[in-house]
């Protein structure tokens, strides 16, 4: 069955370097999606891209943030300089744009770690 | 703006028994998807179980099932037949089409043997 992954499964940094999350969506989804759960917290939406830009995003996806699909399978997630507060659990996401239009395929997430 | 409501943090219930999780919801579409995520220990996203705003019935997957009251916006739970494997975190979420997902607070379930 397609699956959603994502790379690495656990990121350490030092607070304000630069970190790139890695997803490779399932094959043919067109709608693709970033969330992040601080430990012990509610999944919080960050960002929504469809046709190779931004549909929508949240108050959380700050100027420090940045999405991109560099080339037909992945869909990256960077963090420019990133803070203490950014640690959390990142999870990718897709969807199809057909029929069933209304379920997003998590992927396994990634713990990123802000020292 | 879609607010999701979890009012039950932790929950439990012995295993074998049933148990229902409540959830809210605050939206003024008449057209959405809810749905319920289960999030075990690996903190792996898995779908329980959906429910189309525009359907009348509610869903059901073997032993997961919906109470859906479109007009009280609300959107429960119901596992029958506990198992020691349902033991997660279970996550409420609201969509609109093609949209971001908004997620409750969650409820923390423990099976109990």
């Amino acid at each position: 069955e397609p699956e959603v992954t994502q790379t690495p499964s656990h990121q350490v940094t030092q607070m304000g370097q630069e970190v790139i999350l890695r997803c490779v969506p399932i094959s043919n989804h067109l709608y693709f999606y970033w969330y992040r759960q601080i430990l012990g917290q509610k999944v919080e939406f960050l960002v929504s891209f469809y046709n190779n830009e931004i549909s929508e995003k949240s108050e959380i996806f700050d100027d420090q943030f940045s999405v991109e699909r560099p080339d037909g399978s992945n869909f990256t997630l960077k963090i420019r300089s990133t803070k203490l507060e950014d640690s959390a659990m990142y999870f990718c996401a897709s969807s199809e744009v057909g029929p069933p239009v209304y379920e997003q395929f998590f992927g396994p997430g990634t713990r990123l770690t802000v020292l | 703006a879609q607010t999701v409501t979890q009012s039950q943090p932790e929950m439990s219930v012995q295993e074998a028994e049933t148990v229902t999780l409540s959830c809210t919801y605050d939206t003024s579409e008449s057209n959405y998807y809810l749905f319920w995520y289960k999030q075990p220990p690996s903190r792996q996203m898995i779908l329980v179980i959906r429910q189309e705003a525009y359907k009348q019935q509610n869903a059901t997957e073997n032993r997961f099932s919906v109470n859906f009251q479109k007009a009280a916006k609300s959107f429960s739970l119901k596992i029958s037949d506990s198992q020691l494997g349902d033991t997660a975190m279970y996550f409420c979420a609201f969509m609109k089409q093609n949209n971001d997902m908004r997620f409750g607070a969650g409820t923390r379930l423990t099976v109990k043997p």
